[in-house]
């Protein structure tokens, strides 16, 4: 089992639609980081998260430390939101392990 | 302010080769980590570089080594080159450790034959 996983794995949304995507993940964290990803492998870094919520934009990533869950949301989605959203765990302690979901695709059609 | 650059952009290898594969971190940026990503995917963390000393590492075998130099750039090490291990190598710089936002290179594709 994955420490990180991701749902859904694909996710195909008509243009304007609001979308969530989710991780859950099973191991103690210091910080979550939410990740886009486009063709051709270039990562951008979209939020970092300990606590509680932040906005930037359309988007809006939540996190409850006590479930283990983080939520990123697109608001009022458009096409060049497709892209590959990857969540990704920073391991609390000393061990300094990151673990990352396999991604879900996002395509928004027009 | 120059971001995290990686070269090279692509390169073509054989089984059993060795390969160095370099990162630029961010202008202001002591910290490297390097990560695998193999075709579809999530990457994989390899190792993490903080001021020259390593500071966390994956599960990846001996064969993957790592160096930071005094300007935190770093460089990747993988000794006799295996058919899986081609895929996609980032690197992210960011200022220090825990708290960090991490700044992705944007990778080098790395293909075994």
């Amino acid at each position: 089992k994955n420490e990180v996983e991701q749902s859904p794995q694909n996710l195909t949304a008509q243009e304007g639609e609001f979308i969530t995507i989710n991780c859950s993940y099973s191991v103690g964290i210091s910080a979550l980081h939410w990740l886009q990803q486009h063709p051709g492998g270039g990562i951008v870094s979209l939020f970092m998260l300990s606590s509680g919520k932040k906005k930037h934009g359309r988007l809006i990533a939540t996190i409850n430390i006590q479930e283990k869950h983080s939520s990123l949301h697109i608001t009022a989605s458009h096409p060049r939101d497709s892209a590959v959203y990857i969540c990704a765990v920073r391991s609390g302690g000393t061990g300094n392990q990151f673990y990352f979901g396999t991604g879900t695709s996002l395509t928004v059609i027009p | 302010e120059t971001g995290v650059t990686q070269s090279p952009t692509h390169l073509i290898k054989t089984r059993g080769q060795q390969v160095t594969l370099r990162c630029s971190s961010q202008s202001g940026h002591n910290t490297v980590s390097w990560y695998q990503q193999a075709l579809g995917q999530g990457p994989q963390f390899i190792f993490q570089y903080y001021r020259e000393e390593k500071n966390g590492r994956g599960n990846f075998p001996p064969r993957f080594s790592g160096l930071q130099f005094p300007n935190y750039s770093s460089e990747l090490n993988v000794n006799a080159l295996e058919l899986d291990d081609s895929a996609l190598y980032l690197c992210a710089s960011s200022a220090g450790l825990a708290g960090s936002e991490q700044y992705f290179g944007p990778g080098t594709r790395l293909t075994v034959t």
